[in-house]
């Protein structure tokens, strides 16, 4: 599976749009880009996943750039809950475990 | 949606004992499953895989005889570490995908694991 880079740590106020921003630049055709998110002492939740369209669910928005080697998850109107671990993880269609890196930690202000 | 218990959600055990943490899925057919363990302000690290009725495939350094894992069923797998030490303190998750459980992976709300 492509590797991903993030940064660390982010802030984002109380009700603003949190943007997290994932490069993959070695991802490969038939890659998936994933998101999950960990909050603390909790299993990882799933949010959203992409191939090359944005996608849009209840939780999250994901933009994909047309080169496919850069995305980012959008959380449109973050709350205090939304603090967590980001993982960004690339993957093929096959069954094997998910290779985490080291995520994101988000931290939403009041 | 999909969704996977595991149990117990915490435990203390005394070195030298065993512990064993269940997994199962409450609403699909989990034909591959996952463990990961996660030590404290780290990444989760996969430790195995299993499928329903074969033996495990363990990461490399996992000793399989140390972690060993039965997934006899498609909603059950279990990891039970075999004479604990202190170093075995971790955050252990479970995560399972198969029919009808959805895009990827679900996974278990983890069980902290504390050897005294």
């Amino acid at each position: 599976d492509a590797k991903t880079t993030q940064p660390p740590s982010m802030d984002c106020a109380e009700g603003r749009a949190a943007n997290l921003p994932c490069n993959h630049s070695t991802i490969s055709g038939n890659e998936y880009v994933y998101w999950y998110r960990q909050i603390h002492s909790q299993g990882p939740q799933y949010i959203i996943h992409g191939l090359k369209n944005n996608e849009t669910n209840e939780m999250a928005s994901l933009i994909i750039t047309e080169d496919r080697k850069s995305s980012t998850l959008i959380l449109p109107h973050a709350t205090l809950r939304d603090t967590a671990v980001y993982y960004c993880i690339v993957r093929g269609g096959g069954a094997d475990g998910l290779t985490f890196g080291k995520g994101t930690h988000l931290i939403i202000q009041p | 949606g999909a969704v996977v218990s595991q149990h117990p959600s915490w435990v203390i055990c005394k070195s030298g004992t065993s512990v064993k943490i269940e997994c199962r899925s409450l609403d699909f057919q989990a034909t591959t499953m996952f463990w990961y363990r996660q030590f404290p302000k780290q990444s989760l690290m996969l430790m195995a895989t299993s499928n329903e009725g074969s033996k495990a495939t363990y990461e490399q350094g996992v000793e399989k005889d140390k972690f060993l894992i039965n997934h006899a069923s498609l909603t059950l797998s279990t990891l039970t570490v075999t004479s604990a030490h202190p170093e075995d303190s971790s955050f252990y998750i479970c995560s399972a995908t198969g029919t009808g459980g959805g895009y990827g992976y679900t996974f278990g709300s983890g069980t902290r694991l504390t050897v005294v």
